[in-house]
């Protein structure tokens, strides 16, 4: 399984933009880009994932090097509630095998101030 | 609203004491899975299952079992809980490949004293 390089924390101010990088020089071509985030007490969210190309939703924004070996999550404005662990995971396109698994890191756990 | 449902939230058992923590879903997904969170370990995945009758083991299933008779459910069991097995664990629910998202339970804290 390929596997993917975050840094364990950061700090961020209220309202202000954060980049959260993740490395995976060992991505597939086959391979989709996700990220989750797990909130203190609860069960991972999905924020975001991607392929190839960058993408958006309310959540985030997913910017996807060229090479596709690492990856930027942006969250625009970041709030208090945004304090939480910060999972980058590849996931293959494919439907056989179990290909439904989830290889957790360590994560980065994002600190934000007011 | 699609969701994955575990009960308990919260268990406190003894030693040897069968349990089962259910977990359902209702988005008709394909895939489900389990896993245990611990301190210093991250996220560690159980058992998995393909489809209906199709299970198979994760990364660390010794001491559990799973069944899954319906697509929507996928009960974990304990059949003789040890302190070990103390943790939180997550159900998680999704299609088969790797352009959708998964979706998790809320979460079960299971204490074996």
């Amino acid at each position: 399984d390929a596997k993917t390089t975050q840094p364990n924390s950061m700090e961020s101010n209220e309202e202000e933009p954060v980049h959260l990088p993740c490395n995976h020089s060992t991505i597939s071509g086959t391979d989709y880009i996700h990220w989750y985030r797990q909130l203190p007490s609860q069960g991972p969210e999905y924020v975001i994932h991607g392929l190839t190309s960058n993408v958006n939703n309310r959540m985030a924004s997913l910017a996807i090097a060229e090479d596709r070996k690492s990856s930027t999550l942006i969250l625009h404005r970041a709030t208090l509630r945004d304090a939480a662990v910060y999972y980058c995971i590849l996931r293959s396109i494919h439907g056989s095998g179990n290909t439904g698994k989830l290889i957790f890191g360590q994560g980065t756990t994002l600190q934000v101030k007011p | 609203e699609a969701q994955v449902t575990q009960n308990p939230r919260y268990l406190i058992t003894v030693t040897g004491k069968k349990l089962t923590v259910t977990c359902s879903q209702n988005m008709n997904h394909e895939y489900m899975s389990w896993y245990r969170q611990d301190p210093g370990l991250g996220l560690r995945q159980i058992y998995y299952s393909m489809n209906v009758e199709v299970t198979d083991k994760g990364d660390v299933p010794e001491g559990y079992k799973v069944s899954r008779k319906e697509k929507r459910n996928f009960p974990l069991i304990l059949e003789s809980p040890s302190p070990n097995q103390t943790s939180l664990y997550f159900c998680a629910s999704s299609s088969r490949t790797g352009g959708t998202e998964a979706f998790f339970g809320q979460g079960t804290r299971l204490t074996v004293v």
